[in-house]
Formats: C-alpha cells, structure tokens, sequence
C-alpha cells in the first residue's frame, strides 16, 4: 500500500461549481500535512498546509481526520485557473515530504 | 528574487553519457532536494541535502550521484545515463527539513 493515495481523476466540474479531494495516509506517526498544486509542465507550489483545526484560504478549505487518517481539500466556487493537479503531501519527523500522485481538476466554462 | 533555479531546462543524451544537473537557490535555505517525476509515478526523492555538507539518499538514488558545493547549490550528476532516468528532474529547498519545499522549474531529460 502507497503511504500517500489519491483518487487520480480527472475531476471534471463547471465554473462556480465545489469540489472535494481526498487523500488518505497509512503512517499514523505523519506529522505535517500539505497540500501542493502543479500545473500542467509546471512545477508544484505550495497551496496550503493543512492544520489539525481546519484552516480555510480563501475558496479553499483543508481539513485533518488523524483518526482517519485522511486529509481533504474543498475549492468552493471554482475557476478556470483551478484547473490543476492537486498533490497531497505528508511528512513525518526526519523523513522528507512523501507526494500522493496527485488529483486531476478541470474546470470548464 | 529568483527562488531555485534549475539548469538546463531541456536536454537530450544517449545512453551512457553522462550529464550534471544544476540547481541553486537564493533564499539562504539549509536543506535541498533533489525529485524526479514520472507519468503516472508521481514524485520520489532521488537525493537530499538537510544542510551544508551533507548529503542522504532517498527513495531512488541508484544511479546519481550529488555534491552540495555550498549553501546555495545542490547538484545532481548521471554517471551513465540509462533509458530508465528520462524524466523531469525537480529541484526544491527549505529553510529546514520540517519546513516548507520550494521547487525549481524542472530539467526535462530524455535518454535514448
């Protein structure tokens, strides 16, 4: 079992439309949590870390089941610049960031 | 501020040659990163440098080789490139390894 799994999409959602990404881990002693957006031929940027309360930027929402063992990202009221590659990032104390192979978005007008 | 900086962007070898992949970054980072991404594979960690003097493999390293000349550059070497190393080669650095990577643009590598 990958340490980091996504569903890989595509997502396929109309503007204005909210959309929700998962993405579970299997190492319970994962510390930080991330999610990454990498467009197309383009290298990933950090688009939020993901914080045991929630934490909301924006359209953006990223939350924390520890239980679980999964983290969500919600994009309310999508754009056509949303269209991306969503990358769930965990890490644990003294590894470097382990990447899930990413969630396909593609909004459409 | 440039960021990290990855040199070259594009570049074609034939198997068995050998090539050096540039990375520098301005932003006074400890740790760098070097990353390949292949369709379907997502990102995997070929090798990492938590700070100046170090080095560690990752999850992929057979076949690199990397130098930490210094604080700001990282470099990733192919002694004899194989078919199997065609991919885009990311660069990243962080202030500290539990700290937020920052990526290069990306080197696209083909070996044929």
């Amino acid at each position: 079992r990958k340490e980091v799994e996504q569903d890989p999409g595509p997502f396929n959602v109309p503007e204005g439309a909210t959309v929700a990404f998962n993405c579970t881990y299997s190492n319970s002693a994962s510390q930080s949590f991330f999610w990454y957006r990498q467009d197309c031929r383009k290298e990933p940027k950090l688009l939020m870390s993901v914080y045991s309360s929630g934490n909301e930027d924006g359209r953006f929402t990223a939350q924390l089941n520890r239980a679980s063992q999964y983290i969500s990202l919600l994009i309310r009221d999508s754009k056509l610049s949303d269209s991306a590659t969503y990358l769930c990032v965990v890490k644990r104390a003294g590894t470097a960031l382990i990447f899930g192979k990413g969630t396909t978005l593609s909004v459409s007008s | 501020n440039a960021g990290v900086t990855q040199t070259p962007k594009f570049q074609v070898l034939k198997t068995g040659q050998s090539m050096t992949l540039q990375c520098a970054q301005d932003m006074n980072h400890n740790s760098m990163y070097w990353y390949r991404q292949d369709p379907g594979m997502g990102l995997r960690l070929i090798y990492y440098s938590a700070s100046e003097g170090t080095t560690d493999k990752g999850e992929v390293p057979n076949g690199y080789n990397v130098s930490r000349l210094n604080k700001r550059e990282f470099s990733l070497r192919l002694e004899s490139a194989a078919p199997s190393q065609t991919s885009v080669y990311f660069c990243a650095s962080a202030r500290g390894s539990q700290e937020t990577q920052y990526f290069g643009p990306g080197t696209r590598l083909l070996v044929l």
